[in-house]
C-alpha cells in the first residue's frame, strides 16, 4: 500500500536559517510527488510538484525539492527561511496519471523573527 | 488558481443527528472531488473519491452508510454524516481536480469543516 512518511512533526528555526524537511514514500509504481503548504487560517495550497524530468524542482517562495528515486525521497528545502514561512507542510504522493493522493502526517514549521 | 469552497466551516450538532457539508468548485468544473478527514496532529486521511453522476468510491474502513457522498453536478459534492456520534468529530476537507486540459494531478482544497458532535 502507498504510504508517505515525514521525518519531523515540528521544526523551529530562526529567520535566515536553512530548512530541509524530509519525506519518504512507499509505492511500487511511477508516482507524482507534491508538497502542499497550509498557512495559518488558510487553505492547503500547492507549493511544488514533480512529475518527470529534472529531479530538482523549484516552487513558489524560494522553495525547492529534490526527487531521489533510489531513496524514494522528495525532501523540501529552502536556503533561508522567513517568518512568513511559518506553516504546516505536507508531502504527498499520487500514482502517475491518477489523482488519488496520499499525504504524510505534516510538519509544523515555526520561524522565529 | 482554482477556488474550492466548503460550507459550513464549523458545525456543532447533537449525537444522533445528521450533518451535511457542501463542497463547491467556484470557477471550474470538477468531475472528481475527494473527501479527507484530518485528526489532530495527524495526516489527511482519504475517505472517498466522488465522481460526478456516479457512486462514490470509498476507502477501506470508511462506512459508506455513515458518510453519504453525493456529487450531483460538476461543481458540487456533498458529504452527509448520518447519525453522528462524538467519535465522528473531526476536520473534514474536500478537494477537487480541474477537469480537462493538462493532467497536472494538482488538488485544490476547500477551507475545511470542523464538526463537533456533542
Amino acid at each position: 500500500a502507498q504510504s508517505v512518511s515525514q521525518h519531523n512533526h515540528h521544526v523551529i528555526l530562526s529567520e535566515a536559517a536553512s530548512l530541509e524537511l524530509g519525506c519518504n514514500y512507499s509505492y511500487g509504481g511511477t508516482v507524482n510527488l507534491f508538497w502542499y503548504v497550509q498557512y495559518p487560517g488558510q487553505h492547503l495550497q500547492l507549493l511544488l510538484k514533480y512529475f518527470s524530468g529534472d529531479p530538482l524542482v523549484k516552487g513558489i517562495k524560494g522553495f525547492e525539492a529534490e526527487f531521489i528515486k533510489s531513496k524514494f525521497s522528495f525532501n523540501l528545502r529552502k536556503p533561508s527561511v522567513q517568518w512568513s514561512d511559518t506553516a504546516e507542510y505536507f508531502c504527498a504522493v499520487a500514482p502517475a496519471g491518477g489523482f488519488k493522493t496520499i499525504f504524510g502526517a505534516g510538519t509544523r514549521l515555526f520561524v522565529k523573527a | 488558481g482554482a477556488v474550492v469552497s466548503q460550507h459550513p466551516s464549523r458545525v456543532i450538532c447533537k449525537s444522533g443527528t445528521s450533518v451535511k457539508i457542501e463542497c463547491r468548485s467556484l470557477d471550474f468544473q470538477a468531475t472528481t472531488m475527494f473527501w479527507y478527514r484530518q485528526f489532530p496532529k495527524q495526516s489527511l486521511m482519504l475517505m472517498a473519491t466522488s465522481n460526478e453522476g456516479s457512486k462514490a468510491t470509498y476507502e477501506q474502513g470508511v462506512e459508506k452508510d455513515k458518510f453519504l457522498i453525493n456529487h450531483a453536478s460538476l461543481t458540487l459534492s456533498t458529504l452527509t454524516v448520518t447519525s453522528a456520534h462524538p467519535e465522528d468529530s473531526s476536520f473534514y476537507i474536500c478537494s477537487a481536480t480541474v477537469s480537462g486540459g493538462e493532467d497536472t494531478g494538482e488538488l485544490f482544497f476547500g477551507e475545511g469543516s470542523r464538526l463537533t458532535v456533542l
